[in-house]
């Protein structure tokens, strides 16, 4: 089955820097891979996703990068504000359809 | 809208005990997840629902069964609850399975004593 590894688990970056998160995953045959945003008790929600025909997709502040070569994605955030302080998952859906997540990064924005 | 929910908030249960967590959701959705959430290991998949008639079994199936009630609704049971079970549960819905986005429910706080 599908293989997604995240790193780093923790990440601390100055307010108004940029921060990246990378995962890599395993099954060639994947073709979604979403990133979520996990608020401290709150549900993980969507922040941005890319599908496998694309190689970068941006929305303001937040991208995400592709290389299917290479098997890995990762998620870049510019200009960093304290509330983009969270977790962060990134997740593969697989060729069996089910979606695999990353371990998460604990992202902090220090003021 | 109220999108995924998700009964109950927080449940403490003894070993041995069973319970039901429920979900429903209001968006039409075709297909509908279970996960569970233990520290530093992301969120795992336990059970799906491609469809309404149908489910299978995720990542970490044992000791959990689902129900698809109906389309709207997709409920999870422990039999007989064991420490091991304490974890934070979220129900998820997406419109089909493939490339689509998963909505999540606020999740349930489950311990097993």
């Amino acid at each position: 089955g599908e293989n997604v590894e995240q790193h780093p688990s923790t990440l601390s970056v100055q307010e108004g820097d940029s921060a990246v998160i990378k995962c890599t995953y395993s099954d060639s045959a994947s073709n979604y891979f979403p990133w979520y945003k996990q608020e401290l008790g709150k549900r993980p929600q969507l922040i941005i996703d890319i599908r496998s025909n694309v190689g970068e997709k941006k929305d303001q502040r937040i991208a995400v990068t592709l290389n299917k070569t290479a098997k890995h994605f990762s998620l870049h955030i510019t200009e960093t504000q304290p509330e983009d302080s969270a977790v962060y998952f990134c997740a593969a859906k697989g060729g069996n359809e089910k979606l695999t997540f990353g371990t998460g990064t604990r992202l902090t924005i220090i003021p | 809208n109220a999108g995924v929910t998700q009964t109950p908030k927080f449940q403490v249960l003894k070993t041995g005990q069973s319970m039901t967590l429920q979900c429903a959701q209001d968006m039409n959705h075709n297909s509908m997840y279970w996960y569970r959430q233990d520290p530093g290991m992301g969120l795992r998949l336990i059970y799906y629902s491609a469809s309404e008639g149908t489910t299978d079994k995720g990542e970490v199936p044992n000791g959990y069964n689902v129900s698809r009630l109906n389309k709207r609704e997709f409920s999870l049971r422990l039999e007989s609850a064991a420490p091991s079970q304490t974890s934070v549960y979220f129900c998820a819905s997406s419109p089909r399975s493939g490339p689509n986005t998963q909505y999540f429910g606020p999740g349930t706080r489950l311990t097993v004593l």
